[in-house]
């Protein structure tokens, strides 16, 4: 049973426009969430994260969005780079130390010039 | 650079060997984590020790076991391989700041069992 959900496996957008990258969880002790993108032959970077005490975390272009009700989060990238091409993932976890992150499958997105 | 060093960068071997993965965590992080990525698959998540003990287990298979040392680098012991094992395994080590903690990843090292 996947308790973190990135239902799009692919996304591409164009140079300069937005992208959302869509993230759902299930389980809801989850109060701390995080984005990491990935490039090919590298480790995960951690972009940004958020705490289910909020809302929204903005961090230059990248901005989280959180719905609690929903058990949902979004990634938006405003304006997209084609730098920013590469895989994201999505992951969560309950916040006290140790705990282990739950990450979702990624979403690759392209961005074209 | 996330500080998080793994070696070896690239492995192959051959069913049934046995092979150990080392990381090193950034300096003043007390916890490691290992996970696997196989291919087109997300992050799998192994196991997590912190200052040298065991904090929490998940998906690893009776033949992988791991360690953490006093120096605090960890090393993940995987046996009797088989094909499936081919994928990258990524170690991160954490710290917590203002209340939460943030995982940084090492590049991998990228197992190719023939």
């Amino acid at each position: 049973d996947q308790q973190v959900k990135q239902n799009s496996p692919s996304l591409s957008v164009q140079e300069g426009r937005i992208s959302i990258l869509n993230c759902d969880y299930t389980n809801s002790m989850f109060d701390y969430f995080l984005w990491y993108k990935k490039y090919p032959a590298e480790g995960p970077t951690f972009l940004i994260s958020i705490s289910s005490i909020k809302d929204k975390n903005e961090d230059g272009r990248f901005t989280v969005f959180l719905n609690k009700s929903a058990k949902h989060l979004s990634l938006h990238i405003v304006p997209s780079q084609p730098g920013d091409s590469a895989v994201y993932f999505c992951a969560a976890s309950v916040a006290n130390y140790g705990q282990n992150f739950v990450f979702g499958p990624g979403t690759r997105l392209s961005v074209l010039p | 650079d996330s500080g998080v060093t793994q070696t070896p960068k690239h492995l192959i071997t051959a069913t049934g060997q046995r092979v150990t993965l080392r990381c090193s965590p950034r300096s003043g992080d007390l916890s490691v984590y290992w996970y696997q990525q196989s291919l087109d698959q997300g992050l799998q998540f192994l196991i997590q020790y912190y200052n040298g003990e065991e904090r929490a287990k998940g998906n690893i298979l009776e033949r992988f076991s791991a360690q953490q040392f006093p120096d605090l680098h960890s090393e993940l012991n995987l046996s009797s391989l088989e094909l499936g094992d081919s994928a990258l395994y990524f170690c991160a080590s954490s710290s917590r700041l203002a209340g939460v903690e943030t995982q940084y990843f090492g590049p991998g090292t990228r197992l190719l069992v023939l």
